[in-house]
Parts: C-alpha cells; sequence; structure tokens
C-alpha cells in the first residue's frame, strides 16, 4: 500500500512565525511531490509542487524542502499570517497514464493573530 | 470560470437509499477522480478514470459505482447506502500530457446517511 505519512496533525503558530510540515514517502517511484491548501468548507487547492532534481521551491512565504535519500519533504510557511489558517495536505504522484495522487492526512494549521 | 463543478453541495440520505452525485469539468483534462474526505484519514481515492471509457478501483471502491459518460462528466453512484459513507465527497480532474500537474477540485459533497 502506498503510503504519505504527514505530521503533525495540528499546529498552532503565532502571527510572524514559521510553521514546518513535515512529510515522509515510500514509493521510490514518486516523482512529483505537491502541497495542497484547504479552507473549511472549499475543496483543496494547489499551493506549491516540486520535482525530485531540485532539493528545495520556493513561492513568495511558501517553501517546499526535499530530501530524495531521506524521501522525505516538508513545508515551511515564513511569516504565518492568520489567514493562512487552513489544513494542509501533502501528496505524493507518478507520471503514469493516471497521474493518481496519494494524500497525507493533513494538518490543520492555526496561525493566532 | 473554469474548473470542476460537483452537485449536489449537501445531501441526506437514509440507509439503503441511492444516489449518484455528479461531476463535471470544462478544462479539457483526460483524468478524473473520486476521493472521499474523513477526519484524520485525508483524502483517499474511490475510484479514478485515466481516460473517456476507463475506470478503475482506487483504494477505497467498496459500495460505489462510477460513470466517465464523457470527457467532460464523471459520476459516482451510491447504490444502497450505509452510514459509512457519510463523509466529504471531491471530485478533481487532471491532465495526462506534459509534466506532473496537480489536481483541480471541486468544492465538494457533503453527504449524511442516517
Amino acid at each position: 500500500q502506498q503510503q504519505v505519512k504527514q505530521s503533525p496533525q495540528s499546529l498552532i503558530v503565532q502571527k510572524g512565525g514559521i510553521s514546518i510540515i513535515n512529510c515522509a514517502y515510500e514509493n521510490t517511484a514518486f516523482d512529483y511531490f505537491p502541497w495542497y491548501q484547504q479552507f473549511p468548507g472549499k475543496g483543496p487547492a494547489l499551493l506549491i509542487a516540486i520535482r525530485p532534481d531540485v532539493s528545495e521551491k520556493k513561492e513568495g512565504r511558501f517553501t517546499i524542502s526535499f530530501n530524495k535519500s531521506a524521501k522525505q519533504f516538508s513545508l515551511h510557511i515564513m511569516d504565518s499570517q492568520p489567514g493562512d489558517s487552513a489544513t494542509y495536505f501533502c501528496a505524493a504522484g507518478s507520471s503514469g497514464s493516471a497521474r493518481q495522487l496519494t494524500f497525507g492526512s493533513g494538518t490543520q494549521l492555526t496561525v493566532l493573530p | 470560470n473554469a474548473g470542476v463543478t460537483q452537485t449536489p453541495k449537501f445531501q441526506v440520505l437514509k440507509t439503503g437509499q441511492s444516489m449518484t452525485l455528479q461531476c463535471a469539468q470544462d478544462m479539457n483534462h483526460n483524468s478524473m477522480y473520486w476521493y472521499r474526505q474523513d477526519p484524520g484519514m485525508g483524502l483517499r481515492l474511490i475510484y479514478y478514470s485515466a481516460s473517456e471509457g476507463t475506470t478503475d478501483k482506487g483504494e477505497v471502491p467498496n459500495g460505489y459505482n462510477v460513470s466517465r459518460l464523457n470527457k467532460r462528466e464523471f459520476s459516482l453512484r451510491l447504490e444502497s447506502a450505509a452510514p459509512s459513507q457519510t463523509s466529504v465527497y471531491f471530485c478533481a480532474s487532471s491532465a495526462t500530457s506534459g509534466p506532473p500537474h496537480g489536481y483541480t477540485f471541486g468544492s465538494g459533497t457533503r453527504l449524511t446517511v442516517v
């Protein structure tokens, strides 16, 4: 069974702090690692994604760090804001015909004002 | 607006009733997916369709059937609803050519089976 393990389950951060969410995967065939952000009552939305040929990708305050040898990747949210409060899902997939994604269990982030 | 449209948004069923969840995308994507979301369990794949005319089981297919009606539409049917199927259901689509793409999700259907 392909798995993506995500931690922590919940995270509380002060405004301006750094939020860090970690994921680990097992299947070495995975070659695409996206993060999704979900607000209450909405569907998940793609936030940022990385391929295994780079170790880091940054978009604004959001950074993915990728460690291929350890089969781990993480999301860092710099200068966290109350508007970042949401559930975050990591996922992993391969460039197969169906492009299935396997999702982590999610992290509920709360940023306190 | 382009995207994935799901209907209905909310539904309450009695145990044993049947219903079909509808999903349509207007992005010319080849692949479509149905996921269920339960607290603490993330998103679990029920069925997917890699292309028009094909469907395959995902992680949790029992109790569900799907139909890929055409390239745009992918429906999920519960033949005899059970309380264990109380969940939020998401449809998603993705392209299958070029570099890997993320999914585009619909806004979900919140289903309660009593």
